[in-house]
């Protein structure tokens, strides 16, 4: 099994409304990865977990939290958002954790997110 | 701090025509991995090859090519024949050795490839 999925594949959510994002991997990797796409810009990482620690965190408002209750599944736990918060949010998984440097990351289809 | 270019923001051919897409690197990492992702309209980002930098072979994967020059910080791709399938965003990324970094991936722009029958 060599895929990453996430749920839901879109969500529509209000600013005062809390929601989470699922990824879930089979693959046995063991870094996950959070990334946020804007409309015609690359994606931006926000949060990488390594052997289910949170490893590095790129600032990201406390807004979005997130969460890996075990190696096959990354949650982004999502409240008080904001309109500019609207983006494809993609999930990515690495093998061998940070340790294996330079192992390519396997992206799900990603959630596209619309806070009104 | 490291830098990926893709001057082209758009590139529009007709079927069948080669379409060669250029990637431009900047880093002071001695090791580091280089990497092209392509993004379909429907989101997902396919990986399609990853480089090392002591490793300058270019390679060849059935329609598609890629040509890694140290000498001038570049990694392009090259796509022969071109099909309406490779309509996409192609995204050239870097990535640092450094554990710390969290193989964090440095993306370029992306460059929309369209494909006209």
């Amino acid at each position: 099994d060599t895929e990453v999925t996430q749920t839901p594949k879109h969500l529509v959510m209000g600013m005062t409304n809390k929601k989470s994002l699922k990824c879930e991997q089979h693959m046995g990797h063991r870094a996950m990865y959070w990334y946020k796409q804007k409309a015609k810009k690359p994606p931006e990482l926000m949060f990488v977990y390594s052997y289910e620690k949170l490893s590095i965190n790129e600032s990201v408002p406390s807004r979005f939290s997130p969460e890996c209750p075990n190696s096959s599944l990354l949650n982004l736990h999502l409240h008080a958002l904001q309109p500019e918060d609207s983006a494809l949010y993609l999930c990515a998984t690495k093998d061998r954790g940070l340790a294996g440097a330079g192992g390519e990351q396997f992206f799900g289809p990603g959630t596209r997110l619309t806070v009104l | 701090a490291q830098k990926v270019t893709q001057a082209q923001t758009e590139i529009s051919v007709v079927e069948k025509e080669d379409v060669t897409l250029d990637c431009v690197y900047e880093t002071r990492d001695t090791t580091y991995y280089l990497f092209w992702y392509k993004q379909p309209p429907s989101g997902e980002l396919v990986f399609l090859i990853r480089r090392n930098s002591f490793d300058e072979q270019n390679e060849i994967s059935g329609r598609y090519s890629w040509n890694f020059q140290k000498s001038t910080s570049s990694f392009n791709f090259t796509i022969t024949a071109s099909q309406v399938v490779d309509s996409a965003v192609y995204f050239c990324a870097l990535s640092e050795a450094l554990k710390a970094a969290g193989n964090k991936l440095t993306f370029g722009g992306g460059t929309r490839v369209l494909v006209k029958p």
